[in-house]
């Protein structure tokens, strides 16, 4: 069964920086691509970064790059998203989710996400 | 970079079919798949549709996706609208490296 469950969500003041965490597991974790997800309290979906099964190729929304680096470690079958220069506008439930393959053909949509990990940016 | 433009909110009756846009700014609504996720309140979504049309295995037939290039969207229906179908509903595409949700669009059914 594949379980995506994220953490090291919190409460962290303007201009502070947090590390997100999602350990992955039921499934060949560096065959996938992994993205994260956002959603602010009330709002929409809104996609901030992906990562390339091997790690070789990233790519983030204009809202997150410069401050964001995702990152994962196929050994231990987790992804990362480091966040920097923290604004209220992070704020959000943050998911990890997980890119549908079919014989090796990349489907270009999740078909498993994690519950999410809150992050509360408030001084 | 484009976006996805959905309409804020659709009801419908039991019963009935609802149909939900999904409106590309700029490039080819054909260009790249649109898939459609449903999202209850307090969980995380779920695919309904896939590569434009495509259901995933566990969705039910009731669900049926297009596009239409001439007004450059894509299109979610649901026939058969049930109480539990109320959900946002998400639609979501790609250009290379970069994804895009849609707004969201409440479905209300009463």
């Amino acid at each position: 069964e594949v379980q995506l469950v994220e953490s090291g969500g919190g409460v962290v003041q303007p201009g502070g920086s947090l590390r997100l965490s999602c350990a992955a597991s039921g499934f060949t974790f560096d065959d996938y691509d992994m993205h994260w997800v956002r959603q602010a309290p009330g709002k929409g979906l809104e996609w901030v970064s992906l990562i390339s099964g091997d790690g070789s190729k990233t790519s983030y929304a204009d809202s997150v790059k410069g401050r964001f680096t995702i990152s994962r470690d196929n050994i231990k079958n987790s992804l990362y998203l480091q966040m920097t220069s923290l604004t209220t506008e992070d704020t959000a439930l943050y998911y990890c989710a997980k890119v549908a393959t079919i014989f090796g053909v990349v489907l270009n949509y999740f078909d498993f996400w994690g519950q999410g990990t809150l992050v509360t940016v408030s001084s | 970079n484009f976006m996805l433009t959905q309409p804020l909110s659709v009801s419908e009756s039991p019963g009935k079919t609802v149909t939900i846009s999904c409106t590309r700014t700029s490039g080819s609504i054909a260009s790249n798949y649109v898939q459609w996720y449903q999202q209850r309140p307090g969980s995380s979504p779920t695919i309904v549709i896939f590569q434009d049309s495509q259901r995933p295995s566990g969705v039910p037939d009731r669900f049926s996706g297009s596009i239409d290039i001439s007004s450059n969207s894509a299109s979610l229906a649901i026939s058969g609208l049930k109480t539990e179908d109320e959900a946002d509903y998400y639609c979501q595409s790609y250009d290379r490296s970069l994804w895009v949700f849609g707004g969201g669009t409440k479905l209300t059914v009463l």
